[in-house]
């Protein structure tokens, strides 16, 4: 069965303190593999989508990565309004639905 | 830029009740996805339409049913409504159903009591 496995489920950084988060998934044909930002109470919100293994998206202080099995979402000199919870998804072939993992909730302290 | 609209915002109703939520996608967007989020939860996949035909189908319970428009808009039907439902549901849009990405909505938050 297909699996989106995040970690960690919870980071606290300091502001400043650069980190990674994981997405592990397994998955017969990958279609793509997306990042999201979700805010409490709110609608996913797009950050990236990859293709390929190698691939690599950046976008302020956050750059995406894809392997074979795993992307990382590295966030570089986090500010406390990147605190969110971050949805890693994936769309296999021959579906049009996100699987989506569990979340990281990210906390970062001024 | 334009986003996906989502109407009600929030929905109260008693059990065995029925409710219609609404999304509007994205202009020039031709595909429509319905999700449901609860409490805790990562979104699950519930339904979607490309051209106004259901695309595909996830883990929707026999009591909801959904359709799309000629304006692309589209509405998801609840009806014997159950405690379990009360849910964040969400629409989502996407230009092309081959590899596009998903924009999500707001969402409807539903409560039934």
């Amino acid at each position: 069965e297909d699996q989106v496995t995040q970690s960690p489920e919870a980071l606290r950084l300091q502001e400043g303190e650069s980190s990674s988060l994981n997405c592990s998934y397994t998955v017969s044909g990958l279609r793509g593999l997306f990042w999201y930002r979700q805010d409490p109470g709110k609608g996913p919100e797009f950050l990236f989508t990859l293709y390929s293994a190698g691939e690599e998206k950046e976008k302020e202080r956050l750059k995406a990565t894809l392997t074979k099995k795993e992307s990382f979402l590295h966030i570089t000199a986090p500010k406390p309004e990147d605190s969110a919870t971050y949805l890693c998804a994936v769309l296999q072939g021959g579906s049009e639905k996100l699987v989506f993992g569990k979340g990281t909730k990210l906390t970062v302290n001024p | 830029a334009a986003g996906v609209i989502q109407s009600p915002r929030h929905l109260i109703k008693e059990k065995r009740e029925t409710a219609t939520l609404k999304c509007y996608p994205i202009p020039r967007h031709d595909t429509v996805y319905w999700y449901q989020q609860g409490p805790g939860q990562d979104p699950q996949f519930l339904i979607s339409f490309y051209e106004k035909m259901q695309s595909d189908k996830g883990s929707i319970p026999d009591r909801f049913s959904a359709q799309q428009f000629s304006d692309y808009h589209s509405e998801l039907n609840m009806s014997s409504l159950e405690l379990g439902d009360s849910a964040l549901y969400f629409c989502a849009s996407s230009r092309d159903r081959v590899q596009e990405t998903q924009y999500f909505g707001p969402g409807t938050r539903l409560l039934v009591l």
